[in-house]
């Protein structure tokens, strides 16, 4: 779906270091999500939005922070990266209003590398 | 809290051959299970879902089962083809449009 798009798609970046992850969608969709993906542990919920004004956290959201700067943009911070942050990050969007509202269209994924 | 259990985490078939996926949730008031297909280097998408008030759907080849009772459901792919190598996850939600819980993944490879 090139309707969701993340930026950047690879970053390497050292221990401490600041990182923001972008992701934005031209799908009128009002629901926003961030995953990670680990081998053998599936997807695991970082934040979830459902609105401009809604934040939420999910399974996993230490160490992380979002910001939903709009209804087509939510990014993801990590505060000060740690090697075991090392993953595949993926943003999801769903859209309450539309005739599939459970169904989440995922990004195509930002690898990020914490060394 | 909430989970999702899904068996096996790998999955070898002969092409041709019948795949079952199977999947356990935790939160009794689940009521929509959505199986998601992620080839390799690509995003996950969704190839079937079934909600709580349905037993059982079709769509070609693919089907999912649910028993509500014994909060299990399953993944049936038949004829299967390489093409369908992947890893397939199984998800649970208890709202409409709300957070989805994943499962582990199970990783299909289907043999020539």
């Amino acid at each position: 779906d090139a309707d969701v798009t993340q930026t950047p798609r690879n970053r390497i970046t050292k221990t401490g270091k600041r990182i923001m992850l972008e992701c934005s969608q031209t799908k009128g969709h009002d629901r926003m999500y961030w995953y990670r993906q680990d081998p053998g542990l599936g997807l695991r919920l970082i934040y979830y939005s459902f609105d401009v004004k809604d934040i939420n956290k999910g399974e996993i959201s230490d160490g992380y922070s979002v910001s939903r700067q709009a209804q087509a943009k939510f990014s993801l911070s990590l505060e000060s990266a740690i090697p075991n942050q090392t993953a595949l990050y993926f943003c999801a969007t769903s859209g309450a209003g539309t005739g599939r509202p459970d169904t989440q269209y995922f990004g195509p994924g930002t690898r990020l590398t914490v060394l | 809290g909430e989970n999702v259990e899904q068996h096996p985490s790998t999955l070898s078939v002969q092409e041709g051959d019948s795949a079952v996926i199977k999947c356990t949730y935790s939160d009794s008031a689940s009521n929509y299970f959505p199986w998601y297909k992620q080839e390799l280097g690509k995003r996950p998408q969704l190839i079937i879902d079934i909600r709580s008030n349905v037993g059982e759907k079709k769509d070609q080849r693919i089907a999912v089962t649910l028993n509500k009772t014994a909060k299990h459901f399953s993944l049936h792919i038949t004829e299967t083809q390489p093409e369908d190598s992947a890893v397939y996850f199984c998800a649970a939600s208890r709202n409409q449009g709300g957070k989805l819980i994943f499962g582990q993944g199970t990783e299909l490879s289907v043999k020539p």
